[in-house]
């Protein structure tokens, strides 16, 4: 089945730590994208990657990084600067590199600081 | 600034009833206006969506009423049912663009 593979499903972090989220697609979708959900705030775009080796600052990328060495896979690392990581993270992707198409979601990872 | 509005934040309706969600967005560059269904713990999924070239786009019971003007859309659930339970998510983009834009979201309850 062709979809969007996000893992884990539960991550906690401890303060100071980065930690890594990983989503995978097996859509052969060009773009890709990285959202953090938050109660009463709907979507908030981290970062965007419309093509290998390239990525764009989303509106909220502070204390995030991203890399994107394959087409399949657009990891998200939360890193120690971001103040407020406690959130559920959704990733998704497009088949062509910009936003007239559906977006394809993943189940979501959600990271907790303890 | 929030680029789609969307109102009301949480809706509850008794099955058999009409739901509706409304929303509102400033830049008439916007050509695709997508809804999203989100079950919790799940990602959202893709409901229906239209481009501003029709007013009105229906499938099954949903159907989103758009008025190109006003510059607003909304979704409509006919004979809500239970399992519609959900939160609701409307947004934007351009053809030519590069990310959508998501409302804030509505959570949807349906009662037996």
């Amino acid at each position: 089945d062709g979809g969007i593979t996000q893992s884990p499903k539960y991550l906690f972090r401890k303060e100071g730590q980065n930690v890594t989220l990983s989503c995978e697609q097996n859509l052969n979708h060009d773009a890709m994208y990285w959202y953090r959900q938050d109660p009463g705030q709907g979507l908030r775009l981290i970062y965007y990657s419309q093509i290998v080796n390239d990525f764009q600052k989303g509106d909220i990328a502070e204390g995030y990084s991203v890399s994107r060495e394959k087409k399949e896979s657009f990891p998200l690392t939360v890193t120690s600067a971001q103040k407020n990581p406690t959130a559920f993270y959704l990733c998704a992707s497009t088949d062509m590199a910009w936003g007239g198409t559906e977006a394809f979601f993943g189940q979501g990872t959600r990271l907790t600081v303890v | 600034q929030q680029q789609v509005k969307q109102s009301p934040q949480s809706l509850i309706v008794q099955k058999g009833g009409i739901s509706i969600i409304n929303c509102a967005y400033e830049n008439t560059a916007f050509d695709y206006f997508p809804w999203y269904q989100q079950f919790p713990g799940k990602g959202p999924a893709l409901l229906i969506a239209i481009r501003p070239d029709v007013s009105e786009k229906k499938e099954g019971r949903f159907t989103i009423s758009f008025n190109k003007s006003a510059k607003q859309f909304s979704l409509h659930i006919m004979d809500s049912q239970p399992g519609d339970s959900a939160t609701y998510f409307c947004a934007a983009s351009r053809d030519t663009g590069n990310q959508f834009y998501f409302g804030t979201g509505t959570s949807l309850t349906v009662i037996p």
